[in-house]
């Protein structure tokens, strides 16, 4: 059984232009969670989605991030216009239905903003 | 608040054991959790706890919870160079699925 994808492994882009970062959880898995490091600095919760809904949004930054899950299947993050404080690994993980299930990563998305 | 806290690095050498340690801040912290990342790897779960244990033994691992200390430890007994990697604590309440990590320990094993 194919883990967690994500694409790209790693994106270099200009400050104030837009990126879109792509996840694809375990077939079937309804729950799927966005996180991220920024450079040496704790994992830090973005959002939650259950299958195309948002659970729990609490983490996200600001206005510029963006998160879907149409169909409930795959998740884009886009974040618009990206500034330096942008920069890090995100994660993106996802977990079976219900709550407390062990939550399943990827290998991130090391974004770089320059 | 929510706070975990860790030590950056930590080295030892082959065959010794290794402890990492951990605290947080959040007294309604149900489960905790250590996850394990090496090199261009996501976070594999290496072991967790429920708050009502004071000790889980997993193979070469061993986890000690001080819950009146909020202090979370991971043992590696015998360590190797296949677990140079960095080492995360985690946290999480009995009503949510959201996870507080903290900054990860790194883990440098030399011959």
């Amino acid at each position: 059984e194919a883990g967690v994808t994500q694409f790209p492994s790693h994106s270099v882009i200009e400050k104030g232009q837009t990126v879109t970062l792509r996840c694809d959880p375990i077939s079937g898995h309804d729950n799927l969670y966005w996180y991220r490091r920024v450079m040496g600095k704790e994992i830090k919760f973005l959002l939650h989605f259950v299958k195309e809904s948002k659970q729990d949004e609490s983490g996200m930054p600001n206005n510029r991030f963006l998160a879907e899950r149409t169909g409930g299947t795959y998740s884009t993050l886009k974040v618009q216009p990206a500034e330096l404080e942008d920069s890090g690994v995100y994660f993106c993980a996802s977990s079976q239905a219900g709550t407390g299930g062990e939550q399943y990563f990827g290998p991130g998305t090391r974004l770089t903003v320059t | 608040g929510e706070d975990v806290e860790q030590s950056l690095f930590l080295s030892v050498r082959e065959g010794d054991s290794s402890v990492i340690n951990c605290t947080y801040t959040d007294s309604s912290s149900t489960y905790l959790y250590w996850y394990k990342q090496e090199p261009g790897a996501g976070l594999q779960l290496l072991t967790y706890i429920f708050s009502n244990m004071d000790m889980k033994q997993d193979q070469r691992l061993t986890v000690l919870l001080n819950k009146k200390d909020k202090h979370l430890s991971l043992r590696i007994a015998d360590t190797q160079t296949g677990d140079s990697a960095i080492y995360f604590c985690a946290e999480r309440t009995y009503n949510t699925d959201k996870l507080i990590f903290g900054t990860g320990t790194r883990l440098q094993v030399f011959p």
